[in-house]
């Protein structure tokens, strides 16, 4: 079965730092897409940022990239110059490339300290 | 375009009590998931419905049901309520459902077990 591990409950940054968010994952299949999605208090999910991953490159979405370790299977989102909209929790999510359901970490509520 | 819209936002109900959860997904979009959000569990998968046909079931009881009619609107149905129902219910729609498809989420129904 496919878990998702994120070990950090909570996380604070400086504004304009940079901060990484850790996540791992456990599955059995060489094909799949990984995700960081981000929750304000609107509770609205909002899409960060996605990896498939067949492809060895880093996804990057301005500010926010991801280090992708497919062989340690890990997800590390790092957040750069943040701001203090960033405040939010963030959650990471996998995929399986058939079927439409999405495994989700527990979450990481990251504080941006002005 | 309108997003995903979820009603109610907010819902109090007792032990053994029975809830409808009402998503409409953006216009277009044929499949709907539901998701449960507690603290420390993070997001879990209930069901996904595409074209009016439950196509994903995640682990929970049977007491959790779901139906989606044919204008794509769905609904959610909790019976017998506990306490440990008591979560944040998430819906989230896409076009069809498949891999490279950008999921939306609602704002979610906050549900409260007394």
């Amino acid at each position: 079965a496919q878990t998702v591990t994120q070990s950090q409950p909570e996380m604070s940054v400086q504004e304009a730092e940079t901060v990484t968010l850790s996540c791992t994952y456990d599955t059995s299949e060489s094909d799949y897409y990984l995700f960081w999605y981000k929750q304000p208090p609107s509770r609205q999910m909002i899409l960060v940022i996605r990896q498939e991953a067949y492809k060895q490159q880093n996804a990057t979405e301005n500010r926010f990239s991801v280090n992708f370790q497919k062989a340690a299977k890990s997800f590390s989102l790092k957040i750069s110059d943040s701001q203090l909209g960033d405040a939010a929790m963030y959650f990471c999510a996998y995929r399986t490339r058939t079927g439409n359901q999405f495994y989700f970490g527990t979450g990481t509520s990251l504080t941006v300290i002005p | 375009k309108a997003g995903v819209t979820q009603t109610p936002r907010y819902l109090i109900k007792t032990r053994g009590q029975q809830v409808t959860l009402s998503c409409s997904p953006i216009s277009g979009h044929r499949s709907v998931s539901w998701y449960q959000q507690t603290p420390g569990q993070g997001l879990q998968f209930l069901f996904e419905y595409f074209s009016e046909t439950q196509r994903n079931k995640g682990n929970f009881p049977g007491r959790f049901s779901g139906r989606q009619f044919s204008n794509s609107r769905s609904e959610m149905n909790v019976s017998t309520l506990e306490l440990g129902d008591s979560a944040l219910y998430l819906c989230a729609s896409s076009l069809d459902g498949r891999e490279n498809e950008k999921l939306f989420f609602g704002s979610g129904t906050q549900l409260s077990v007394l």
